[in-house]
């Protein structure tokens, strides 16, 4: 059965620090990798979706790598802005089964 | 404004209640899920229905139920047999049919505290 850890659970920085928030999957055979932000008592936000045969999707300041083989993923975020501060989820889509989500991680950026 | 809508927002269960949690969504989506979302821990689906009139169990429907009568509507009963029912519940819907089918789109959920 897939599981998806996220490590580390919570992370505080200073704004301007450039970071980099880890997943990782058990089993490789994945259809797509996908992060999310979640606000605190909201729903969730897609933020960048990357196909199995896909290495990185980029989108503004984010910048997410899959590496299949390795069973990880890593979402970058430059320069980052008191308004990052979020919980950050990744999930995983496997061909015949449905999302499997990390447990995330907790984003302080502090001014 | 397209989007899924949850309500309500916060709803509490008295001992051996049924409660309803609803989820409408006015994207034109074929496929509607439900999560459930404790602290420390990821996302887990109770439900999903790929069209009207079908629905399939997910991980822990134990205690939950759903109907699919309706393209836009997709409400959980959480039954008094769900003993542990404290949690924060997401719905979400996707279009089926193509890699857009894999793009989820979340309603802002609802939190169910017991009395």
């Amino acid at each position: 059965k897939q599981e998806v850890t996220q490590i580390p659970a919570a992370l505080s920085v200073p704004e301007g620090e450039n970071l980099v928030l880890n997943c990782s999957f058990t089993d490789s055979a994945i259809y797509n990798l996908q992060w999310f932000r979640q606000d605190p008592g909201k729903g969730l936000t897609s933020l960048l979706l990357i196909q199995s045969s896909q290495r990185e999707q980029t989108s503004g300041r984010l910048n997410a790598s899959l590496d299949k083989s390795s069973g990880r993923s890593t979402l970058y975020i430059a320069a980052s802005q008191p308004g990052d501060s979020a919980t950050y989820l990744c999930a995983v889509k496997e061909f015949f089964n449905d999302m499997r989500f990390g447990a995330g991680t907790r984003l302080t950026v502090k001014p | 404004d397209g989007g899924i809508t949850q309500s309500p927002k916060y709803l509490f269960r008295k001992e051996g209640q049924n409660v309803t949690l609803s989820c409408e969504q006015n994207l034109n989506h074929d496929a509607m899920y439900w999560y459930r979302q404790d602290p420390g821990q990821g996302l887990r689906l109770i439900y999903y229905s790929q069209i009207v009139n079908d629905f399939q169990k997910g991980d822990i429907a134990e205690g939950y139920s759903v109907s699919r009568e309706k393209k836009e509507s997709f409400p959980l009963t959480v039954t008094s047999a769900q003993k542990n029912p404290t949690a924060f519940y997401l719905c979400a819907s996707s279009i089926s049919g193509g890699e857009a089918k894999n793009i989820q789109y979340f309603g802002a959920g609802t939190r169910l505290s017991v009395l």
